[in-house]
């Protein structure tokens, strides 16, 4: 079955320095990851994914993510963190086995990123 | 383009009660999910639609939860009775069918359920 965890129930980083947020994956076929970021009493808001090809996905807000295949990881990355980005960030990734030809979407628990000035 | 609206955003009712959610996906896009969302965990998907018919709905407790997706554009959601468990934000997608387990799913604000 597919799933994903993320180990850190939050992440705490000062403005201005790089942020790294894990996610590891398990799945039993290709890979399709995707990130998503929640600020409160919003809704989720998509950042990235991951397909195929290169390993480095470029998303919004200047956020990338660095797919590891051997280590089984997607984790988000930022060079310089923004008190902005404070917010609850999901890992998800999508089930092959349900939801027909799309396939719904597994999401970790989320990790709370809290940056401070 | 007009994102995944859904309503009410806010609901409080007591145990026991019935309620009804309502979202209306980005135009065209043909899929429609239904997650649940408790508090500190990740959402769940509870079902999926493509056009009007149901694809997935085996997390769905249908014996008080209930979905609709009539014409295959708007979606309504019911709880019926509410069990305090039921409270979580219930938040609803949509996502194109064009490219399979490529597209990516926009989610609307959710709407957050308190059952007292």
């Amino acid at each position: 079955a597919q799933s994903v965890a993320q180990p850190e129930d939050q992440v705490n980083v000062a403005e201005g320095n790089p942020l790294t947020v894990k996610c590891t994956y398990s799945v039993s076929g290709n890979p399709y990851l995707f990130w998503y970021v929640q600020y409160p009493n919003r809704g989720l808001q998509f950042l990235l994914k991951y397909i195929t090809g290169d390993n480095l996905v470029k998303g919004s807000y200047g956020f990338e993510a660095e797919f590891n295949k051997s280590q089984t990881s997607f984790h988000l990355k930022k060079p310089s963190a923004l008190v902005s980005d404070s917010a609850l960030y999901f890992c998800a990734v999508r089930d092959l086995n349900y939801g027909g030809s799309q396939g719904n979407l597994i999401f970790g628990k989320g990790t709370k990123l809290s940056v401070k000035p | 383009e007009a994102g995944v609206a859904q309503s009410p955003r806010y609901k409080i009712i007591e145990k026991r009660q019935s309620v009804a959610f309502w979202c209306n996906p980005i135009s065209g896009h043909a899929t429609l999910y239904w997650y649940q969302q408790i508090l500190g965990q990740g959402p769940k998907l509870l079902i999926q639609f493509q056009n009007n018919g149901v694809v997935d709905d085996s997390q769905l407790p249908k014996d008080r939860f209930s979905a609709e997706r009539l014409k295959g554009v708007d979606s309504t959601l019911k709880i019926q009775p509410a069990k305090l468990e039921d409270s979580a934000v219930y938040l609803c997608a949509s996502s194109l069918e064009a490219s399979g387990f490529q597209e990516t799913q926009y989610f609307g604000p959710g709407t957050r359920l308190l059952v007292l």
